[in-house]
């Protein structure tokens, strides 16, 4: 199976920063990529699919990037109603993996 | 408006069989290429992939639980099933159902997930 790796596992960030998030893949997923978001006691939310394509509603502030195997989340300028966990997911192949997670916390 | 909602027992005990419902509406189960699957999550841990069934009635399951899971659907009723057997409190955790749309697509909605203890 594709294993999906996601870097940091913690980000501690201020309101207004700019945030990284990384998302690998142990093989090719091509441009199958997808982006949740996930706040406590809620379900997942879909962000970013296909690498780059925001999900209807999502803010602009939000963006997807990368192929094949490195892909990245960015969020421009982090509101309060950004801190989350974030995981991305590969749906290129079966079984359908997600990654591990990156929480994303006030500094 | 589209929906899933997900029921089921709250606690299972070692070695039972839970079955889970996803109620869901807005949209059909008999489009080939809509899906819907079972997402789960243990407590503070990461999001586990299941099953999926498609509208033409394939299924497809997670290779390590293959042999414990049966995914059916009932397109009269809208319902999609999930049965988990030989349960074990390493399976407790929260049960989510998600809609995919196309055959390589994420999951574009999601139920608000259903809490499964396993305990005696």
């Amino acid at each position: 199976e594709i294993v999906m790796t996601q870097s940091p596992a913690t980000l501690s960030v201020s309101p207004g920063e700019r945030v990284t998030l990384s998302c690998r893949a142990s093989e090719s997923v091509k441009s199958n990529l997808a982006w949740y978001q996930q706040k406590p006691g809620q379900a997942p939310r879909l962000l970013i699919y296909y690498t780059s394509i925001r999900a209807t509603g999502v803010p602009g502030r939000f963006s997807g990037s990368g192929s094949g195997t490195e892909f990245t989340l960015a969020i421009s300028s982090l509101q309060s109603d950004d801190f989350a966990v974030y995981y991305c997911q590969q749906y290129d192949d079966w079984p359908r993996t997600f990654g591990l997670g990156t929480k994303v916390e006030i500094k | 408006q589209n929906t899933l909602k997900e029921s089921g027992p709250a606690l299972v005990r070692p070695r039972q069989t839970l079955t889970l419902t996803c109620s869901f509406s807005g949209f059909s189960l008999l489009t080939t290429q809509v899906a819907v699957g079972w997402i789960r999550q243990p407590p503070g841990e990461a999001l586990e992939w299941l099953a999926l069934i498609y509208g033409d009635d394939t299924k497809v399951y997670s290779p390590s639980l293959r042999s414990r899971l049966t995914i059916t659907r009932d397109t009269s009723s809208n319902q999609v099933v999930l049965t988990m057997t030989h349960m074990d409190p390493v399976d407790t955790g929260t049960y989510f159902c998600a809609r995919s749309l196309l055959l390589a697509s994420p999951f574009d909605l999601w139920g608000q997930g259903t809490t499964v203890t396993v305990s005696s």
